[in-house]
């Protein structure tokens, strides 16, 4: 069965460092997702991708936060300074039309 | 402000017995309601997508009904087995797109043997 791909399933980084984290979206999908889960919280949605472009963001996506798909497989969150505050899994979705499929998440551990 | 309230938030129960989770939300416009089970550390997988002319919907041992009136929804899951220690999570949708999901807080089920 097709899923939702995701790399690193852990990392850990220093403060002020930048993080790329990785995901390889369903084959035949057209929409992308990037989502975070602090610790103990819920859910919370950061951007969504269609047609190479942002098509929405959150509060949260601040300048920090960027993405891109870079060749046309490969679907990539990059936070360029990270911070304490920035710890939490992440989790990357994708759907055709419908149903979203989650990918297994990459936690971000930030010392 | 839109948001999701489940309940309760934390449940234990023998293997085999039944058991009932709450979902209350306030999302309005309301296009879909989607339970989604997480088991510690990994990704949502989804159980059931209602939409808020459907009243109950079915996925094996899970069924969840919808009150589209009242704003509430339930998940039942029947026999219980022990890999169904999970967090379940209720998403009300404002539209089919994913950047308009708004998730519950989760209940936190453990069935022990």
């Amino acid at each position: 069965e097709p899923e939702v791909t995701q790399t690193p399933s852990h990392q850990v980084t220093q403060m002020g460092q930048e993080v790329i984290l990785r995901c390889v979206p369903i084959s035949n999908h057209l929409y992308f997702y990037w989502y975070r889960q602090i610790l103990g919280q819920k859910v919370e949605f950061l951007v969504s991708f269609y047609n190479n472009e942002i098509s929405e963001k959150s509060e949260i996506f601040d300048d920090q936060f960027s993405v891109e798909r870079p060749d046309g497989s490969n679907f990539t969150l990059k936070i360029r300074s990270t911070k304490l505050e920035d710890s939490a899994m992440y989790f990357c979705a994708s759907r055709f039309y419908g149903e979203l499929f989650f990918g297994e998440g990459s936690r971000l551990t930030v010392l | 402000k839109n948001q999701v309230e489940q309940s309760p938030q934390s449940l234990i129960i023998l293997e085999g017995k039944n058991c009932t989770l709450q979902c209350n939300y306030t999302v309005s416009p309301f296009s879909n309601l989607r339970w989604y089970k997480q088991d510690t550390g990994r990704g949502p997988v989804s159980l059931t997508i209602m939409t808020f002319s459907e009243n109950t919907k079915s996925n094996g041992r899970y069924t969840a009904t919808l009150d589209a009136d009242t704003k509430q929804s339930s998940l039942h899951i029947t026999a219980s087995q022990l890999s169904d220690s999970a967090s379940y999570i209720c998403v009300v949708s404002l539209n089919n797109a994913g950047n308009m999901l708004t998730f519950g807080g989760g209940t936190r089920l453990m069935v022990k043997p």
